[in-house]
């Protein structure tokens, strides 16, 4: 059974920087893009960024590109989200989901970042 | 970028109804569609992938079809089980966009 369980969300001021984690197993995690989506509160799906199975392509959305970051560690089956330069606007909650082909197949229960003073 | 249009923003039906809802793409994504329901406080769920393909465990009610620009969503015999809100989802190109929503109630 896949299992994607992020971590690492809280409240940071604006300015400030925060780094989630996705932990993922029952799947082959080298194989598979892996993406992280966001909803701000009361809106819709944002796709914020994804990350090949090799860990050599990334992709962004303009909003949130040269202020984030994403990575993997494919030895602990781990993506993360680096996320920096924080606005109020990036207020969410961020989900972690295994991409097959393009469509996200799978999804974490998401972890809930506030950017506030 | 690529904006994915959906219509209705929201829908009132019956059990047993017929329900479409539609995605139009801004310019042509081939068949790179995708769509998702997400119920209050859950994260989202595949239903439908490359416009009609439909998800392992996704009842049969559930189906798509389109290309091009235009694309669908259609539940045969709605149920109370399929309030919730849903999205299309484009992956022709990066950034991959999603539309703004269709919110589902049971009347």
């Amino acid at each position: 059974e896949v299992e994607l369980l992020e971590s690492g969300g809280g409240l940071v001021q604006p300015g400030g920087s925060l780094r989630l984690s996705c932990a993922a197993s029952g799947f082959t995690f080298t194989s598979y893009v892996m993406s992280w989506v966001r909803q701000a509160p009361g809106k819709g799906l944002e796709w914020v960024s994804g990350l090949s199975g090799n860990g050599e392509n990334t992709y962004y959305a303009d909003s949130v590109k040269s202020r984030f970051i994403i990575s993997r560690d494919n030895s602990k089956n781990t993506v993360y989200l680096q996320m920096r330069s924080l606005r109020p606007e990036d207020t969410a909650v961020y989900f972690c989901v295994k991409t097959g082909s393009g469509a996200m197949r799978n999804w974490g229960q998401g972890t809930l970042v506030t950017v506030s003073s | 970028d690529i904006q994915m249009t959906q219509s209705p923003s929201t829908l009132s039906a019956f059990v047993g109804d017929r329900v479409t809802i539609t995605c139009r793409a801004s310019q042509s994504i081939a068949t790179w569609v995708a769509w998702y329901q997400q119920r209050p406080g859950k994260a989202p769920q595949l239903l439908i992938y490359k416009t009609s393909g439909l998800e392992s465990g996704v009842p049969s009610r559930f189906s798509g079809s389109g290309s091009g620009t235009e694309f669908t969503l259609t539940i045969s015999s709605l149920q109370p089980d399929d309030s919730a809100t849903y999205y299309c989802q484009q992956y022709n190109s990066y950034p991959y966009t999603f539309g703004q929503g269709t919110k589902l109630e049971i009347k």
